[in-house]
């Protein structure tokens, strides 16, 4: 029973062009969650997503950033034009169903580096 | 304001002594807290997490830790630390009906000889 699986593991962009991360939740899984893990500091929730619906965008920033879940494929987190700060280790995190006692399972990251 | 706070942002600690690792919560509801640990360049691993019921829970790899609502507090202790505990760790809280979790900044464990 494969876990959360995020790829690329590691992804450099140049300033400017678009990052692609995917994240396919674990089977059975249908709720994904994109977090930030920025330098130094803790992960910042990004996005909530169920099978082709947004639940909760509210840590998303109001531009270049878009995610999807389709109800086939994986989801993935889009960054267009990207900067010096979108460098980060991006986590998604899955979970069967809505309820929080079923805990969330965390995938390995993609760490993006922007040059 | 919902947030979490680890006052401790770098503990060192002895192969085999005790460790605890603080976190205090503000939330409005009833919150889901959780434990993680994240090794060098790897994601999240579950340590243990408390929704209801005994206030001191048990998780893997000898975890435990107490939740005590009169302080916001959720703290994570073990009674011997072995040299493979160093990693960084992560309290977080969430609501019930599932959504985002927030977390605190991180404790760094590192474990001496």
């Amino acid at each position: 029973n494969a876990g959360v699986m995020q790829n690329p593991r590691h992804l450099v962009r140049r300033r400017g062009q678009e990052a692609r991360l995917r994240c396919s939740p674990m089977k059975g899984h249908s709720h994904v969650y994109w977090y930030r893990q920025l330098p130094e500091e803790g992960l910042k929730f990004m996005v909530y997503l169920q099978k082709e619906n947004i639940i909760d965008e509210s840590g998303m920033p109001k531009e270049r950033f878009s995610a999807e879940f389709p109800k086939e494929g994986p989801s993935i987190l889009r960054i267009q034009q990207v900067v010096r700060g979108d460098s980060a280790a991006y986590f998604c995190a899955s979970s069967p169903n809505q309820q929080a006692n079923y805990g969330y399972t965390f995938g390995s990251g993609t760490r993006l580096t922007v040059v | 304001a919902q947030s979490v706070t680890q006052p401790d942002i770098h503990i060192t600690v002895s192969e085999g002594a005790s460790l605890e690792l603080r976190c205090n919560y503000s939330y409005g509801a009833t919150p889901y807290l959780f434990w993680y640990v994240q090794s060098p360049g790897q994601g999240l691993q579950l340590l243990l997490k408390y929704f209801s019921g005994d206030t001191l829970v048990q998780g893997i790899k000898g975890f435990e830790a107490e939740f005590k609502r009169s302080q916001s507090s959720f703290n994570l202790r073990k009674p011997s630390v072995h040299w493979s505990d160093a990693a960084e760790y992560f309290c977080a809280v969430g609501p019930n009906q599932g959504g985002k979790l927030i977390f605190g900044q991180g404790t760094e464990l590192s474990v001496k000889p």
